[in-house]
């Protein structure tokens, strides 16, 4: 058990400029999901898959995120135009089916929109 | 829609206090109860969590037990340490999508 892995941890980039983060899970868990966090802020939903299928997206994340999960394995969560207001710890967790079991979180990639 | 408070921080105990950190929640349903952890410049670790009413959940001396009746979920120690410094974010979990939703998180911060 490796644990969950987010790459780049840090990333900086110019307003405007398009970002693209991963995140491999833990390899049995079949649920990943997305989280954004702001400094003083606990993490916010963002969106989950169940293998490949992405079943449930925030009103957070807007036409200019968008993540995918190909064959159920590694998620890569892009932003397309980036603000300021984007600038935050994005985190990763994955889960092994249902809820009760807990979730593994990822350290998290910090964006800087500058 | 489902929500958690805390009790906002930061909280400065000497080593050795009792330590209680405040959590509520409003959920339809039943949710499952997290306590997360995140000590600096890490991620996030669960500490404990309750899957139901009057469950107690337990871990390195930290407790919560599961309360329906005032909707909370409150985090005890009995005695702290200079390495329980760190940020404890209170969750909860509902839905078939299993998604967590946080508190604001409680910094925590002891002195030796």
């Amino acid at each position: 058990d490796t644990g969950v892995s987010q790459n780049p941890r840090h990333k900086i980039t110019k307003r405007g400029q398009n970002v693209t983060f991963r995140c491999d899970p833990i390899s049995e868990h079949n649920r990943l999901y997305w989280y954004r966090q702001t400094l003083g802020q606990g993490p916010e939903f963002l969106t989950y898959f169940q293998n490949e299928a992405q079943l449930e997206k925030s009103r957070l994340l807007s036409d200019r995120f968008s993540a995918e999960r190909p064959k159920g394995s590694f998620s890569t969560l892009e932003i397309q135009r980036t603000e300021q207001g984007d600038s935050a710890m994005y985190l990763c967790a994955s889960s092994l089916g249902f809820r009760d079991y807990g979730y593994t979180f990822g350290s998290g990639t910090r964006l800087t929109v500058v | 829609g489902d929500s958690v408070t805390q009790m906002e921080g930061p909280v400065t105990l000497s080593e050795e206090a009792f330590l209680t950190i405040n959590c509520t929640y409003t959920a339809t349903g039943y949710p499952s109860l997290f306590w997360y952890v995140q000590y600096p410049g890490e991620g996030l670790q669960l500490l404990l969590k309750a899957t139901k009413a009057d469950d107690k959940g337990s871990n390195k001396g930290f407790e919560a037990t599961y309360r329906k009746e005032t909707t909370s979920f409150h985090l005890e120690k009995g005695s702290v340490q200079v390495s329980d410094s760190a940020v404890y974010f209170c969750a909860l979990s509902a839905g078939q999508g299993g998604k967590l939703i946080f508190g604001q998180g409680t910094e925590l911060s002891v002195k030796p």
